[in-house]
């Protein structure tokens, strides 16, 4: 069965760069959100979109934004990076309002040098 | 991951049933799930219950939960070295809603 896919697997970026995250949810899912996981941390909420509008917001930095796409997909931009944004980013998709199981992608991780 | 709770660590030896606790604060939780995570790998789904059930099992698993003691448990029957990862209990609400995570309990299978 298809599964939530994420891009790229590993990126390397330097402070101050900007750093673009990819994820297409599971055909048929409507909703997307984004988790950070910091090393030996559980994965903390960022962002959420239902048909292609912003549904949630967690504890997202303000030099993060987020959109989904009339495709549903959806892409993560981090701007301004510093060391702290080096995690795994999960996303993570559902068909919302059906049960809200959310199936996990396998996470991009970013590393800030 | 401050409103839902588990232990750090669990060790057990193959063979023998494992069992992870976990405990929530909401008592308005709706969905409480259990994910697994294997070292530098995503979160895998393995179970979840919705609050209305006190018991759920699914081949190996058997997930519990306690609405009055906000207590939720997942056992898993003959553990496996394979088992050996991080579970993380999660809990959420209807519709939309984002999940809550645990801090997560690190399982070790030793042969």
């Amino acid at each position: 069965a298809a599964g939530v896919i994420q891009s790229p697997r590993h990126l390397i970026k330097e402070k101050r760069e900007t750093a673009t995250l990819k994820c297409y949810p599971i055909p048929r899912h409507d909703t997307v959100y984004w988790y950070q996981q910091g090393p030996g941390q559980d994965p903390q909420f960022l962002i959420s979109f239902y048909e292609k509008m912003q549904s949630d917001k967690g504890s997202i930095p303000d030099r993060f934004s987020a959109q989904q796409f009339s495709d549903y997909h959806s892409e993560l931009n981090m701007s301004s990076l510093e060391l702290g944004d080096s995690a795994l980013y999960f996303c993570a998709s559902s068909l919302g309002g059906a049960g809200n199981t959310i199936y996990f992608g396998e996470g991009s991780w970013l590393t800030v040098v | 991951g401050e409103d839902v709770e588990q232990s750090l660590f669990l060790s057990v030896r193959e063979g023998d049933s494992s069992v992870i606790n976990c405990t929530y604060t909401d008592s308005s939780s709706t969905y409480l799930y259990w994910y697994k995570q294997e070292p530098g790998a995503g979160l895998q789904l393995l179970t979840y219950i919705f609050s209305n059930m006190d018991m759920k099992q699914d081949q190996r698993l058997t997930v519990l939960l306690n609405k009055k003691d906000k207590h939720l448990s997942l056992r898993i029957a003959d553990t496996q070295t394979g088992d050996s990862a991080i579970y993380f209990c999660a809990e959420s609400f209807s519709g939309y809603s984002t999940l809550t995570f645990g801090k997560g309990t690190m399982l070790l299978v030793s042969p």
